[in-house]
């Protein structure tokens, strides 16, 4: 595709439910990151997959958010048992590979997800 | 640890102004350092500096990138309301994984 896309662009939930985000990434980008924006944050690292590596999981926060590639395209990003803290902007990037100097990361729209 | 600190916070300037955002950074291993664009939801790129002292120019946008004193500056000439939006500033971590950011510049430009 043209860009990043994520789905859905808003989800509203109940404390206590599963959330499932989605993001398809630049068709042929190998690497795909995703980031968290709280309300007055800055962005914060979530997980990183490139290709057939296994994910770095190092900046999710707690045992219930987990993530998946399937096919070394598409991502879920998966939230367990949602807090309201968990409130926040969803973003997915993706970039062309992992090198040396780091390459330029895409984001995608977001998901603005709502624990109520 | 690893963090990058941007300033100011926020401004408002008016039309035609020129502005100056600045980044400063600590990381190991630095690899490169990005500025981003945030309007609504999705930060859209606008530089990567690798190398100290070579200005990226897009427009009216530069940017410079000082490795010895571990700081970049983003420049704005002539200012538009259309440049009203949070800059972000990020660098990538050790392991070239993931991309550190600071908290951004809400820039507001009024007519």
């Amino acid at each position: 595709g043209a860009g990043v896309s994520q789905s859905p662009s808003n989800k509203v939930t109940e404390k206590g439910k599963d959330v499932e985000l989605r993001c398809d990434p630049i068709s042929g980008h190998t690497a795909l990151y995703w980031y968290r924006q709280s309300l007055g944050q800055g962005l914060e690292f979530l997980i990183y997959f490139q290709g057939n590596s296994a994910p770095d999981k190092s900046g999710l926060p707690s045992d219930r958010f987990s993530a998946e590639r399937t096919g070394g395209s598409v991502s879920t990003l998966t939230i367990q048992r949602t807090q309201q803290e968990d409130s926040a902007v969803y973003l997915c990037a993706s970039s062309s590979s992992s090198s040396g100097t780091g390459d330029t990361q895409y984001f995608g729209p977001g998901t603005r997800l709502t624990v109520l | 640890e690893d963090k990058v600190v941007q300033s100011p916070l926020s401004l408002v300037v008016h039309e035609g102004d020129t502005v100056t955002l600045n980044c400063s950074y600590e990381v190991t291993n630095f690899r490169s350092l990005l500025w981003y664009k945030q309007e609504k939801k999705a930060p859209t790129f606008l530089f990567m500096l690798t190398s100290s002292g070579i200005e990226k120019k897009s427009g009216r946008l530069s940017s410079i990138l000082d490795k010895k004193e571990l700081f970049s500056i983003l420049n704005i000439t002539a200012t538009q309301t259309g440049d009203s939006a949070v800059y972000l500033c990020a660098v990538f971590n050790q392991a070239g994984t993931a991309l550190i950011f600071g908290k951004g510049t809400t820039l507001s430009v009024s007519s």
